[in-house]
């Protein structure tokens, strides 16, 4: 079975440029989740759709944050413009359904804001 | 205060030492997972708990639902096993993540 697939693995841009991550979920998956998680952290919830709705997104930072996914199957997360502190490693995990199923999570992708 | 506590933060031991890795969480839950990252790698989850206790391989992890609380334990441990171990908890539609345990196994 193919896993979670994202793109880039890793990044670096300047502060105040703008970055795309694209996640390909699991062939079926009708949950999909951006994380970010920065250094010595536990990851952090900044989108959960479900199938092309978006489930929640209290923690994204709207103002320069963005996700979407179109026809509920890849999703991109954006960012316009990057501050320093967006450094973080974004994972996409994906799910049969939520909750009480297991999610399977993407490689991730390593930003770096300089 | 997280809803997701795991100690120790950071454990390092002897290849073949038996580890333990604790997760205390303090909302209601559905299931619990332990996952397993690392360095520069994704994520991939080792095991997904509601109850009692689950081996796969060196891994055992148990659930305790009425203490909140969890345990994974890695016999005969091996350096490949150096990762970060994280714990974290599903309520609701959501997930809530430990800050992580980071393991190191010296030969």
């Amino acid at each position: 079975e193919a896993g979670v697939a994202q793109s880039p693995r890793y990044k670096i841009i300047e502060k105040r440029q703008s970055v795309a991550f694209w996640c390909n979920p699991i062939s079926g998956h009708a949950t999909l989740y951006w994380y970010q998680q920065i250094l010595g952290q536990g990851p952090k919830l900044l989108i959960q759709f479900q199938n092309n709705g978006v489930v929640d997104d209290s923690q994204l930072p709207k103002d320069r944050f963005s996700a979407e996914r179109l026809k509920g199957v890849d999703s991109t997360l954006k960012i316009q413009p990057a501050k320093l502190e967006d450094s973080a490693v974004y994972l996409c995990a994906s799910s049969l359904r939520a909750p009480n199923t297991e999610a399977f999570f993407g490689q991730g992708t390593r930003l770096t804001v300089v | 205060k997280n809803e997701v506590e795991q100690s120790p933060q950071n454990l390092t031991a002897q290849e073949g030492e038996f580890i333990t890795i604790n997760c205390s969480y303090s909302v209601g839950i559905s299931a619990l997972h332990w996952l397993q990252q690392h360095p520069g790698g994704g994520i991939v989850s080792l095991f997904m708990l509601s109850s009692g206790k689950k081996k796969h391989g060196r891994l055992i992890a148990t659930i305790n639902i009425q203490e909140k609380h969890s345990s994974l334990h890695i016999t005969a441990s091996h350096p490949r096993d150096s990762a970060v171990y994280i714990c974290a908890v599903n309520r609701g539609n959501q997930f809530y993540f430990g800050t992580g345990t980071s393991l190191t196994v010296i030969p």
